[in-house]
């Protein structure tokens, strides 16, 4: 299975401001998936990045706000901008490697101050 | 679209009781099931997932789910709680055509001794 790399593990920052969570794959995936977990709550899907294509996002969802990249594909970043409060939460992204195996990073907490 | 209802937000069991852990799924085509569990402020882990065969899963922990699809079901069981099993548990689906996982609001697994 795949392992993944997700950093920060954590941050507070304040509002207004843009974090940038990135993930490293350790092998090639075609796809890779940001999540959102809010307190107490479940995964909502964000995003879907596929390497060499503009992401595909949920809906509720905007580019402006949670810009993707995919630059190769072993990695990819998930940036959310102009923090509010509201974005506090656990961001996890996930890769699919192969007969359906997910695999998810740690997850970053976010706290906006 | 894909979609997973789980009910009952909260489970309690006693230490050495059977853990049961409903899942209910809405598919188009046949669905590929997961359950992942959450310990406090960890990341997922996969318990088991259901693909095609067999439809009665075992996972990790002694736990394993029966796919049933007259009932459209997924339910995780165990057959003795242990305290250790304490934690969030999520089902999940895959949707074949996107390789989306869509997650179910959880269920949260306590154990009482």
């Amino acid at each position: 299975s795949a392992v993944i790399s997700q950093k920060p593990s954590r941050d507070i920052c304040q509002r207004g401001t843009s974090l940038t969570i990135q993930c490293q794959v350790d092998s090639q995936v075609t796809m890779m998936f940001w999540y959102r977990q809010q307190p107490g709550q479940s995964l909502t899907l964000i995003a879907t990045a596929n390497q060499g294509s503009e992401a595909t996002y949920e809906s509720g969802f905007v580019i402006d706000k949670f810009p993707i990249s995919r630059p190769n594909l072993t990695f990819s970043t998930l940036t959310v901008s102009n923090m509010s409060p509201e974005d506090s939460s656990i961001y996890l992204c996930s890769v699919e490697h192969g007969n359906y195996g997910y695999t998810f990073g740690s997850g970053t907490r976010l706290t906006v101050v | 679209a894909q979609s997973v209802t789980q009910l009952g937000s909260h489970v309690s069991v006693s230490e050495g009781a059977l853990v049961l852990l409903r899942c209910n799924y809405s598919s188009s085509v046949p669905p590929y099931l997961f359950w992942y569990v959450q310990y406090p402020n960890q990341g997922l882990q996969l318990l088991l997932k259901y693909t095609t065969g067999a439809t009665l899963v075992k996972g990790i922990n002694g736990f394993e789910a029966e796919f049933k699809k007259s009932e459209t079901s997924f339910h995780l069981t165990k057959p003795s709680a242990h305290m250790s099993d304490a934690a969030e548990y999520f089902c999940a689906v895959s949707d074949r055509n996107t390789d989306k996982l869509i997650f179910g609001t959880g269920t949260r697994l306590q154990v009482f001794p």
